[in-house]
């Protein structure tokens, strides 16, 4: 089975704090993924990533920054995090060409700034 | 940007019966499409998926209908339990990742 793991399921964390969120797969995918999650505003991208080193802004990416120096793992970073970004964020895996196949999701990590 | 939408955000069944919950999609040019359950506390989790050459494929105690005339996705689920009590999500292929609805959320009384 696919696995996508998490660094952490909860993280709290104070305003202008420097946050790095961690995501691992380990079926070999191209493509790696970073969504952030909202009551009524469904799954919203951040970033994506094809490839080692590769990025993509998605949706959303003011404020974050990721970083792919191995095939197996995908960093969301909060450069100074602020309390419109508490949320849950999501990572998630696809082979293939990204958005033509299914993407395998993490257990997300509910993160609270204060 | 493309997007897609769903058409109720609750669905409140019976166990035993038979759900339906509805996506309409905007772009014409999509051929790819997903359904992703996701329960209280959890990532989404895939249960079905269809490509725009087909307009029915069934799973386990689920079905996908696809109408490309109308833009519409359909999943059904039958003999609903209240393990199925979640949020659904419809997707379709974006350019870069998946553009997700937001979301049905199921809820299955005994």
């Amino acid at each position: 089975d696919v696995k996508v793991t998490q660094s952490s399921r909860y993280l709290v964390k104070r305003t202008g704090e420097k946050v790095f969120l961690e995501c691992v797969q380990d079926m070999d995918h191209e493509n790696m993924f970073w969504y952030r999650q909202d009551p009524g505003l469904g799954l919203r991208l951040i970033y994506f990533s094809y490839d080692v080193k590769m990025k993509e802004k998605g949706d959303i990416p003011e404020g974050y920054s990721v970083s792919r120096e191995k095939k197996e793992r995908f960093s969301l970073i909060l450069e100074s995090a602020s309390t419109n970004q508490t949320s849950m964020y999501l990572c998630a895996s696809s082979r293939g060409l990204a958005g033509s196949y299914e993407q395998y999701f993490g257990p997300g990590t509910r993160l609270t700034v204060t | 940007g493309e997007s897609v939408g769903l058409h109720l955000p609750t669905l409140s069944v019976q166990e035993g019966d038979n759900s339906i919950i509805n996506c309409a999609y905007s772009n014409s040019a999509s051929d790819y499409f997903i359904w992703y359950k996701q329960e209280s506390g959890k990532g989404p989790q895939f249960i079905i998926d269809i490509r725009s050459n087909m307009d029915k494929r069934q799973g386990q105690r689920v079905t996908v209908l696809l109408n490309k005339t109308v833009k519409h996705l359909s999943l059904q689920i039958a003999a609903t339990q209240p393990g199925d009590s979640a949020v659904y999500f419809c997707a379709e292929n974006g350019r870069t990742a998946l553009i997700f609805g937001k979301g049905t959320t199921l809820s299955v009384s005994s």
